[in-house]
């Protein structure tokens, strides 16, 4: 049973627009959530988390929201740039473990 | 080249056939990880270390053996690959578990090809 899970498979924005990657969970264990970005034929490179007693998190561009109660996350990409366009991995960690659960991942392209 | 790197890039092989894969990380991080990336299923977690000599298994780990001798080396066996082995592996390493939320820095992947 998946405990991570992407549903969108792909999402498509225009570039300056808004770009909103969802994540679900299953487990109330995990204590970080975190996202990752790949570029194809590259491993992926760690993007932006939040602890399990947060629900907001802000680096430049990125924010990403937590909502407990419902076991979602969500990865907020204002405003979108082509160079965006990638592969967005949402993991969770218990952090006495330093094990990562991955999600399936979302193709994000972003167009001109 | 400092960082994390993994040998070799592309490898195809055949099925019963025992394949290695390297991984080399330069930062003397403690744990260290394998990953296999399969269409929809994201990353699998295959096993991890914590240290040398201190490995346990992952989500996946049947058909795969893993040793850490040395703190910077984590090599993946496959005793006897099958075609289901067929996939994307991704070593990663991270300096600590716990509060370090930069957590693991993956190198750039294995694709392997059994036929």
């Amino acid at each position: 049973d998946q405990q991570v899970k992407q549903n969108s498979p792909s999402l498509s924005v225009q570039e300056g627009r808004i770009s909103i990657l969802n994540c679900d969970y299953t487990n109330s264990m995990f204590d970080y959530f975190l996202w990752y970005k790949k570029y194809p034929a590259e491993g992926p490179t760690f993007l932006i988390s939040i602890s399990s007693i947060k629900d907001k998190n802000e680096d430049g561009r990125f924010t990403v929201f937590l909502n407990k109660s419902a076991k979602h996350l969500s990865l907020h990409i204002v405003p979108s740039q082509p160079g965006d366009s990638a592969v967005y991995f949402c993991a969770a960690m218990w952090s006495n473990t330093g094990k990562l659960i991955f999600g399936q991942g979302t193709t994000l392209q972003v167009k001109p | 080249d400092a960082g994390i790197t993994q040998s070799p890039r592309y490898k195809i092989t055949e099925t019963g056939r025992q394949v290695t894969l390297m991984c080399h990380q330069t930062w003397s991080h403690s744990y260290m990880f394998w990953y296999r990336q399969d269409l929809g299923h994201g990353l699998r977690l295959i096993y991890y270390s914590a240290a040398a000599d201190i490995t346990d298994k992952g989500e996946v780990p049947d058909g795969y053996v893993v040793s850490r001798s040395k703190t910077e080396n984590f090599p993946l066996t496959l005793e006897s690959a099958t075609r289901s082995q067929t996939s994307v592996y991704f070593c990663a390493s991270s300096p600590q578990s716990g509060i370090s939320t930069d957590t693991q820095y993956f190198g750039p992947g294995t694709r392997l090809t059994v036929l």
